[in-house]
């Protein structure tokens, strides 16, 4: 059974600074692997979406880097913004198409 | 396309009744995924379709929760003799256009349930 962790479950650093955010799996037989923000009380957004053959994907000041050997994907937030506060949660895709989610980082950007 | 819709966005209910939630997917998605999510945790899977067919159910979804998608297309989530342990955000989400899983997932706003 896939089980996903996200480290750490909460976080808060000072605007203007670079942070890492991290995700780990248990299974290494992904499909790919998504990161969505989600604020309070609202549906998921997705970030980026890495597939299985790829090493990273990058979206603005987002860069997201899978290793799916080792289980592990890092979502890099560069010069961090007060509007960046949210949750962000990993989700991965096995065979079975079903998504299985980290219990999510709860990040809060200090202006 | 103005992506996964969900109605109604918060519905409040009391212990007993019967409620049912609307997602419509994204119009060229044959895959249709029911979500539940509770407080400081991360999204769990209930039921997914392709296309008309339920393929697969969780454990978590017991007798009281059935879902459909008549034609393919929008699907209806409903909650019979509602418990408190219901109270939860339910979220869609579709897949599959023409690239398949290649394009990941859309989810919708989700549905806050609360039961009093």
């Amino acid at each position: 059974k896939q089980e996903v962790t996200q480290i750490p479950a909460a976080l808060s650093v000072p605007e203007g600074e670079n942070l890492v955010l991290n995700c780990s799996f248990t299974d290494s037989a992904i499909y790919n692997l998504q990161w969505f923000r989600q604020d309070p009380g609202k549906g998921l957004t997705s970030l980026l979406l890495i597939q299985s053959s790829q090493r990273e994907q990058t979206s603005g000041r987002l860069n997201a880097s899978l290793d799916k050997s080792s289980g592990r994907s890092t979502l890099y937030i560069a010069a961090s913004q007060p509007g960046d506060s949210a949750t962000y949660l990993c989700a991965v895709a096995s065979g079975n198409e079903k998504l299985t989610f980290g219990t999510g980082t709860r990040l809060t950007i200090i202006p | 396309d103005t992506g996964v819709s969900q109605n109604p966005r918060h519905k409040i209910t009391k212990r007993g009744q019967n409620v049912t939630f609307r997602c419509d997917p994204i119009s060229e998605h044959n895959r249709l995924y029911w979500y539940r999510q509770t407080l400081g945790q991360g999204p769990e899977f209930l039921t997914y379709f392709q296309n008309e067919a339920q393929l697969e159910k969780s454990r978590l979804l017991s007798d009281r929760f059935s879902a459909e998608r008549p034609k393919g297309s929008f699907s209806t989530l409903e909650i019979q003799r509602t418990e408190q342990g219901d109270s939860a955000m339910y979220l869609c989400a579709s897949s599959g256009g023409p690239r398949g899983m290649r394009d990941g997932y859309t989810f919708g706003s989700g549905t806050r349930l609360t039961v009093v």
